[in-house]
């Protein structure tokens, strides 16, 4: 089966740094993703990680400990539109199925003025 | 990147009866997959269809309940039968395009999902 475990909402101010972790346990891992959705909106992509470390895309960062079992997404200098559903995905598989994710539950951060 | 539509955008349905959604794609795409998303709840693979075969259920979907059709790299559909209240969710089609076409690696796009209600 698959798990994925990160926390059900966060908040935070405006201009703070937030940590939204996610520990997993599935049958197969390739990678590590991140996705946010505003309310009735798609999810859409945010970063990824294959191997060990952090990645760096603007004010989000993401990191990866494939040991550990364990990422989070780091994101900084927040705002307002920040505030939606943060939900980290595992890719089980390599080649030609590498597109499918497992999702977690999803983590509602809501930024206060 | 990819643009992604889906038809009907939303719908109600008496239960017992079936609905078809459609999923297109503005370029061409090997792989696209249908998710479920029950109101405030995770994204739930349902199948993975690849053109020129036979679609892949994930566990606790099967077939006749959801049958899934790709007929070519565009376009797929996903149909919701013999519908219960439990069915009802949004439903989204995504794609996945890999290195390809300036996409970060392993970035998926959604469409913009349908909602389903069951009555």
């Amino acid at each position: 089966g698959q798990s994925l475990e990160q926390p059900s909402e966060v908040t935070a101010v405006e201009g703070a740094i937030v940590q939204i972790n996610c520990t997993y346990q599935t049958s197969g891992f390739y990678g590590l993703s991140w996705y946010q959705q505003h309310d009735g909106g798609a999810p859409t992509f945010l970063s990824y990680n294959a191997l060990d470390g952090l990645e760096e895309t603007g004010r989000f960062s993401s990191f990866l400990s494939r040991s550990d079992s364990y990422g989070y997404l780091l994101l900084q200098e927040l705002q307002m539109k920040d505030s939606a559903s943060y939900f980290c995905a595992v890719s089980p598989d390599r080649g030609s199925t590498l597109g499918r994710l497992y999702f977690g539950r999803g983590t509602q951060l809501t930024v206060w003025p | 990147s990819a643009v992604i539509s889906q038809k009907p955008s939303r719908d109600i349905c008496q239960r017992g009866t079936s609905l078809t959604i459609q999923c297109q794609v503005d370029s061409q795409v090997t792989m696209m997959f249908w998710y479920r998303q029950q109101p405030g709840q995770s994204l739930t693979l349902i199948a993975t269809a690849n053109q020129g075969s036979e679609a892949t259920y994930e566990s606790g979907f099967v077939i006749d309940k959801f049958p899934i059709s790709r007929p070519n790299l565009t376009f797929s559909t996903l149909t919701v039968s013999n519908m219960s209240p439990e069915d009802s969710s949004i439903y989204l089609c995504s794609v996945y395009q890999g290195s390809a076409a300036g996409a970060s690696y392993n970035e998926q796009f959604f469409g913009p999902g349908t909602r389903l209600t069951v009555l």
